[in-house]
Parts: structure tokens; sequence; C-alpha cells
């Protein structure tokens, strides 16, 4: 069966840190991969998403980066944080194939100080 | 304009009785996915029940089932038997283009906090 790891749960840091975030999905192929931000009591924003190894898309301009380094692994960064980017963070896989779900990590909850 | 309307950012229902969650989208596709995700307190997003634009029946999925109205743009999620652990926010979300070249972005709703008395 597959499943998907996201870590770290919990995340506190300074401004103007580095950050990176990784998730990785086991049990399937050539997954597509996204990365969400949910700021509190609201819904889900995409940040970026890819279709293959290489292949970042981003939706929202910002301070992160993406990138997905092996087919299964996928990972969020900043050079430098804001306090603008606390917040819930998720990542999700899906089939490439259409009408089937995303399966969503755990997430992390990232707070800036 | 929004693709997936949630107009109720409330709900609250007895335990034991069943409660319909509100969710319409927008698509000139006549090919689309319709899911609804459960999230809650913790953090966790999880997938509850999907319906394909072409499937004729609703779907069900143990205590959901989906009351697909494709004329009406709708697809109510419905809970029977509510539990107190059933108490979450829930997501209703659409992806267009099920076959090759689809879209590879859902679109969510803002979703929908279901709060189950005892």
């Amino acid at each position: 069966s597959q499943t998907i790891h996201q870590w770290p749960a919990t995340l506190v840091q300074p401004v103007g840190s580095p950050l990176s975030l990784e998730c990785t999905v086991e049990g399937t192929s050539n997954p597509n991969l996204y990365w969400y931000r949910q700021a509190a009591g609201r819904g889900l924003q995409l940040l970026f998403y890819s279709v293959g190894i290489g292949q970042i898309s981003s939706e929202v301009p910002q301070n992160l980066s993406a990138s997905r380094p092996q087919d299964r692994q996928f990972i969020l960064s900043s050079k430098k944080l804001l306090l603008s980017d606390s917040g819930f963070y998720l990542c999700a896989w899906s089939a490439q194939e259409g009408g089937q779900p995303q399966h969503f990590g755990d997430g992390t909850r990232l707070s800036i100080l | 304009a929004q693709k997936i309307t949630q107009t109720q950012p409330g709900m609250f229902v007895q335990e034991k009785e069943a409660v319909t969650l509100d969710c319409t989208y927008d698509t000139s596709d006549q090919s689309y996915g319709l899911f609804w995700y459960k999230q809650p307190s913790s953090g966790e997003m999880i997938f509850l029940i999907y319906q394909g634009s072409y499937d004729e029946q609703n779907a069900t999925e143990g205590r959901y089932s989906l009351n697909f109205q494709k004329a009406r743009k709708s697809a109510n999620l419905v809970i029977s038997a509510s539990q107190l652990g059933d108490s979450a926010m829930y997501f209703c979300a659409m992806r267009e283009g099920l076959g090759a070249g689809g879209s590879y972005i859902p679109t969510f709703g803002r979703g929908t906090s279901l709060i189950v008395h005892p």
C-alpha cells in the first residue's frame, strides 16, 4: 500500500532563518506531488506541484521554493523565512490518472518568531 | 468566480442523526471528478469519497454518501448516523478533465465545520 511521510511535525524558526520540509511517498511510482499551506481556520492554498522529477510549477509568488530530486521526494525550502510564512504545511500525492484522490501527509505546523 | 462553493461555514448535528454538507461546483468540462475530504483538529486531510461526472449512481462509502445532482452542479455529502468523531472540517474538491491532459490541480472549497453534539 502507498504511504506518505512528511516531517517535521512541528517547527519553530526565527525570522530570516532557512527552511527545509521534506515529503516522501512509498508504494507508488511517478506520482503527482503537491505542497499546500493552510492558515488557521482557512482553506488550502496550493504552493507548488510537480508531475515529474525536476518539474516544478509554482502557483503563488513567494520566497519559498520546491524541488523534486527523486521521483518520490518533494522538498519545500526557503532561504529566509518571513513572519507571513507561518502556517500549516501539507504535502500530498495523487496518481497521474484522472479521477484519483489526493493523499495527504500529516502536516507540519510552522511558527515563525 | 469560485469553482467550488461551500455555503455552510458551520453545521451542528445531534449524535446518531444524519447531516448533509452542501457543495456546488462550476465547470464547463464534461469530464470531472468530485472529492470530499475530512480534516480533524489534528490537521491531517483524509479522503472520504469520490464521484466521477460519468458515474450514474451516487457514490457511497460506509456512512458517507454523495448526493450527486449533475444538472444542478451539486455534490452534497451525506453523513448518516453521526458520531462524535465526525466533528471536523469537511472540504469539497473538484478535478477537471479526468483523461490524459486533464488538470493536475484540484480546486478546493473553503470548507464546512461540523460539530456533532452528544
